[in-house]
């Protein structure tokens, strides 16, 4: 069974902190996602990585940054969190190949105060 | 840059009513269609997904989804919903390559009445 690992349910930040959302999977896939989802706009893509240390960004990378140092993990990185980052955070992963589907985590929801 | 479009935000059905859900997507070449589920409190989870071959395709519980590439569309259908179907459901498109982005609709949330 794929399992893709989100490190932390719940968390509760300050405006102005350095947050970080980490993220694990253990089948080996080669891309991994960052998405989050809020009422009424569906997921929205924020970065996209197809291999250790490549990115992409995706449609609201704006505020975020992402780090993928080894395979299994890819870490999302607010620099500095805003009370609209306040969010569900999805992470998610597929292998290489045509109609690979993606696999989620179980999210992360941040509250920013 | 591909994009989908699911159009109903909220639907509201009886027990035993069919079940369509539209999704229209845009990309100019080939694609990967998916339709994910999130039921409350859970992941999302992959109910169907088109790739090649017959666009007629058949997923878990009961669902289909039929891929019409003149209209750009991938419309979920389920001949009698129950009330464990209620969830939100999302449409996903990705480039038909390997190593592409996965975008989703804005998804439609299906509330079941028993």
């Amino acid at each position: 069974d794929v399992k893709v690992t989100q490190s932390s349910r719940y968390l509760v930040k300050r405006t102005g902190e350095k947050v970080f959302l980490e993220c694990v999977q253990d089948m080996d896939h080669e891309n991994m996602f960052w998405y989050r989802q809020d009422p009424g706009l569906g997921l929205r893509l924020i970065y996209f990585s197809y291999d250790v240390k490549m990115k992409e960004k995706g449609d609201i990378p704006e505020g975020y940054s992402v780090s993928r140092e080894k395979k299994e993990r890819f870490s999302l990185i607010l620099e500095s969190a805003s009370t609209n980052q306040t969010s569900m955070y999805l992470c998610a992963s597929n292998s290489l190949g045509v109609g690979q589907e993606a696999f989620f985590g179980q999210g992360t929801r941040l509250t920013v105060v | 840059a591909q994009s989908v479009s699911q159009h109903n935000h909220h639907v509201i059905l009886s027990e035993a009513a069919s079940l369509e859900l539209g999704c229209n997507y845009s990309y100019g070449g080939t694609v990967n269609l998916f339709w994910y589920v999130q039921y409350p409190g859970q992941h999302l989870q992959l109910l169907l997904k088109y790739f090649s071959g017959d666009p007629l395709v058949k997923g878990i519980k009961g669902f289909e989804a039929e891929f019409i590439k003149s209209k750009f569309s991938f419309n979920l259908r389920k001949p009698s919903v129950q009330w464990s179907d209620t969830a939100e459901y999302f449409c996903a498109v990705n480039a038909a390559s390997s190593a592409s982005k996965i975008i989703f609709g804005s998804g439609t949330r299906l509330s079941i009445r028993p």
